[in-house]
């Protein structure tokens, strides 16, 4: 198996631009997760869906964060406006399902707001 | 609520020994373990459900102490290639059938010849 697919891998844009972060995550996984890391707050879970569903996504930041899951294959987070404090590592990992169960994580947007 | 992992450094040398403890303030439904080296994402090395659980892999195991929260990572005869950041995340159940996986900041390990 690829593993869990994410793109672009690094991204450097201008504040208040949109980014569009993109996860694949691992076929037949049911749980997907998306992950902000930084120096400062360490590796913070954002939102995850099982089946598609957002579950708990009491860790977006704010309205200019945005994620969907249109299908079991596909999963992106949106950022618009961007501003500098958004710069960190983005991770999407996947799991067979939700609640003690290995987390796979793919290999991380890095990304940067100017 | 973020776990609290001590130390936040440690510095081995090749073979020797080191505990890495994990807490939380919350009722516990598992505790995972993964590590990550520099620039590399997260890898997963194990899940305790139980309370008072605890498992191995090669040289590192783990315990989970259900009633006082807390979990320790054990790293036995350090190699190289143990350096890196190892993460817990202490998991709830959040309600309506989520659960909530929360990661502590870390602890940098390093070992060297």
């Amino acid at each position: 198996d690829a593993g869990v697919i994410q793109s672009p891998r690094h991204e450097v844009t201008e504040m208040g631009q949109e980014v569009t972060l993109r996860c694949k995550p691992i076929s037949g996984h049911n749980s997907l997760f998306w992950y902000r890391q930084t120096m400062m707050r360490g590796l913070e879970l954002l939102i995850y869906f099982n089946n598609n569903v957002p579950i708990d996504d009491s860790g977006m930041p704010e309205d200019r964060f945005s994620a969907k899951m249109p299908n079991a294959s596909f999963s992106t987070l949106k950022i618009q406006p961007s501003e500098p404090r958004d710069s960190a590592v983005y991770f999407c990992a996947s799991s067979p399902n939700h609640g003690a169960e290995t987390q796979y994580f793919g290999p991380g947007t890095r990304l940067l707001v100017l | 609520q973020q776990p609290v992992q001590s130390p936040q450094a440690v510095i081995l040398r090749e073979g020797e020994d080191a505990v890495i403890n994990c807490s939380s303030s919350k009722a516990l439904y598992s505790v995972h373990w993964y590590r990550q080296k520099h620039g590399e994402a997260p890898v997963f090395l194990m899940i305790l459900l139980k309370g008072g659980e605890q498992k191995g892999h090669e040289k590192i195991s783990a315990s989970f102490n259900e009633k006082k929260q807390q979990s320790s990572l054990y790293l036995t005869a350090s190699q190289l290639s143990y350096s890196g950041t190892y993460f817990c995340g202490t998991e709830r159940l959040a309600g309506a059938g989520s659960y909530q996986l929360t990661f502590g900041k870390g602890t940098k390990l390093s070992v060297i010849p």
